[in-house]
C-alpha cells in the first residue's frame, strides 16, 4: 500500500515531442505528489508538485495531471529538448508519514536531437 | 541562500567498517531527511530529523543512525558496512517537519568493497 508504481521504465522522444510519464499509488492518505529530475551523479531536483485538490498544474513546459479517483498522476513535458534527457522520479507523501517521500522506480528519458 | 550540501562526494570503504556522512541543510531549514539510492532505483527513506530529534524512520536496521546538530546540519552513520550498503546517500532539507517540499543535496557516493 506504500508503493508508487511508475511507468515506463525508459522513454525515447524526438526533439519537440511530448514526453509522458505515469505514476499510480494505493495509499489514499498521500496528499502531496512531487516530480523530481535527476542527472547522472547529481541529487534529485524538484520540478513541479501537486496536491489532490487540483486536477492539473502547469509550470512552463511541465504539466502534472492528477486523477484522484483513479489514484494516478502523470508528468507531461511539452516541446521536449535534448537537455531534458535525465531520469524522472515521481513521489508521494502524507502528513501522517512525517512527509517522508515514497519514490517511484524512475523513468530514464532520452530526447533525440 | 545556500542550497543543501553534502560531504564527502565519494567514499570507498571495506566491509565491516564504519562511515559518517555529513549534510548541511538549506538556510532557514530545520528538518533533514536521509535517503539511500541504489543504482537504477528510486531513493528509499532512511530517517528524518527535526530540531535534533529523530522524527520518523524507514525500514533500515539500527546500524544506520543519525544526528542533527543545533545548527540543523546532520550526520548519517553506518556501522558494520555490508556490500549492499553501496549506494548514493542523499540528504534533503525542508523548512520544518510540517512542510512537504524537500530539497535534495548532490549526494555522497559510497562504495563498499
Amino acid at each position: 500500500q506504500q508503493q508508487v508504481k511508475q511507468s515506463p521504465q525508459s522513454l525515447i522522444v524526438q526533439k519537440g515531442g511530448i514526453s509522458i510519464i505515469n505514476c499510480a499509488y494505493e495509499n489514499t492518505a498521500f496528499d502531496y505528489f512531487p516530480w523530481y529530475q535527476q542527472f547522472p551523479g547529481k541529487g534529485p531536483a524538484l520540478l513541479i508538485a501537486i496536491r489532490p485538490d487540483v486536477s492539473e498544474k502547469k509550470e512552463g513546459r511541465f504539466t502534472i495531471s492528477f486523477n484522484k479517483s483513479a489514484k494516478q498522476f502523470s508528468l507531461h513535458i511539452m516541446d521536449s529538448q535534448p537537455g531534458d534527457s535525465a531520469t524522472y522520479f515521481c513521489a508521494a507523501s502524507s502528513v501522517s508519514g512525517t512527509y517522508k517521500y515514497i519514490f517511484g522506480t524512475g523513468t530514464r528519458l532520452k530526447v533525440l536531437a | 541562500e545556500t542550497g543543501v550540501t553534502q560531504s564527502p562526494t565519494h567514499l570507498i570503504k571495506t566491509r565491516g567498517q564504519q562511515v559518517t556522512l555529513r549534510c548541511s541543510s538549506q538556510s532557514g531549514h530545520n528538518t533533514v531527511s536521509w535517503y539511500q539510492q541504489a543504482l537504477g532505483q528510486g531513493p528509499q527513506f532512511i530517517f528524518q530529523y527535526y530540531r535534533e530529534e529523530e522524527n520518523g524512520r524507514g525500514n533500515f536496521p539500527p546500524r544506520f543512525s543519525g544526528l542533527q546538530f543545533p545548527n540543523y546540519s546532520s550526520e548519517l552513520n553506518v556501522n558494520a558496512l555490508e556490500l549492499d550498503d553501496s549506494a548514493l546517500y542523499l540528504c534533503a532539507s525542508s523548512a520544518d517537519s510540517f512542510t512537504d517540499t524537500q530539497y535534495f543535496g548532490p549526494g555522497t557516493r559510497l562504495t563498499v568493497l
